[in-house]
């Protein structure tokens, strides 16, 4: 299967941005993902982007994908300490098999 | 619309037992994914299911199996429980028809093997 690899854990202070990062080995990658998982939850959707794209921005989220070097990011601006939680990133080829990566435990302190 | 829902939450089994896992996915999807979700291993596929038929496998044992019913529920089945398997295991739904795919996840199940 296709890897897909991220940072285990990141900490950052509250009111700075945050950069997750995330690498795959995927070519042909149609689009990629992010989730959020919350203790005790499943994972939700945050974001997603198309591989023909560079960057895409929703609101305090931007995304930026790096084709050529199958590299993937994620900032988060002005982070709260609500955005403590699991985040993935993800990507599909097919749409109908997803290939997950190991998760980033991003912790805020206040 | 509810969102996906699984049964049990939590269960505790003891090696060498097996276990049926449910999820309802929400109304109108067709297709059923499920993940075994660990520390450090991040989320492994183990299968799809789309109107009844596993459509895709991922790399784990003949131990794990599953089904999908006319309803688009669907189950998984651990056999021959081993340590290693407890796990939260998680199963997404998805609108096939949807443009970016995206899965919409149930909360879980937890499973501990004794």
């Amino acid at each position: 299967g296709e890897d897909v690899e991220q940072s285990l854990f990141l900490s950052v202070r509250e009111g700075d941005s945050s950069v997750i990062n995330c690498t795959y080995t995927d070519s042909s990658s149609t689009y990629l993902y992010w989730y959020k998982q919350e203790p005790g939850a499943g994972l939700q959707l945050l974001t997603y982007i198309f591989s023909n794209m560079d960057m895409k921005q929703d609101q305090r989220l931007t995304v930026l994908l790096n084709k050529k070097d199958k590299h993937l990011s994620l900032r988060i601006a002005d982070t709260q300490t609500g955005d403590s939680a699991i985040y993935f990133c993800a990507e599909t080829n097919t749409g109908n098999q997803f290939y997950f990566g190991t998760g980033t435990s991003l912790t805020v302190i206040p | 619309k509810a969102g996906v829902t699984q049964t049990p939450r939590y269960l505790i089994k003891t090696r060498g037992q097996q276990v049926t896992l449910s999820c309802s996915p929400i109304s109108g999807h067709r297709s059923v994914s499920w993940y075994q979700q660990t520390p450090g291993q991040g989320l492994q596929f183990l299968f799809e299911y789309f109107s009844e038929t596993q459509r895709n496998k991922g790399n784990f044992p003949g131990r794990f199996s599953g089904r999908q019913f006319s309803n688009s529920r669907s189950e998984m089945n651990v056999s021959t429980l081993e340590l290693g398997d407890s796990a939260l295991y998680l199963c997404a739904s998805r609108d096939s028809t949807a443009t970016y795919n995206e899965q919409f996840f149930g909360p879980g199940t937890r499973l501990t093997v004794l």
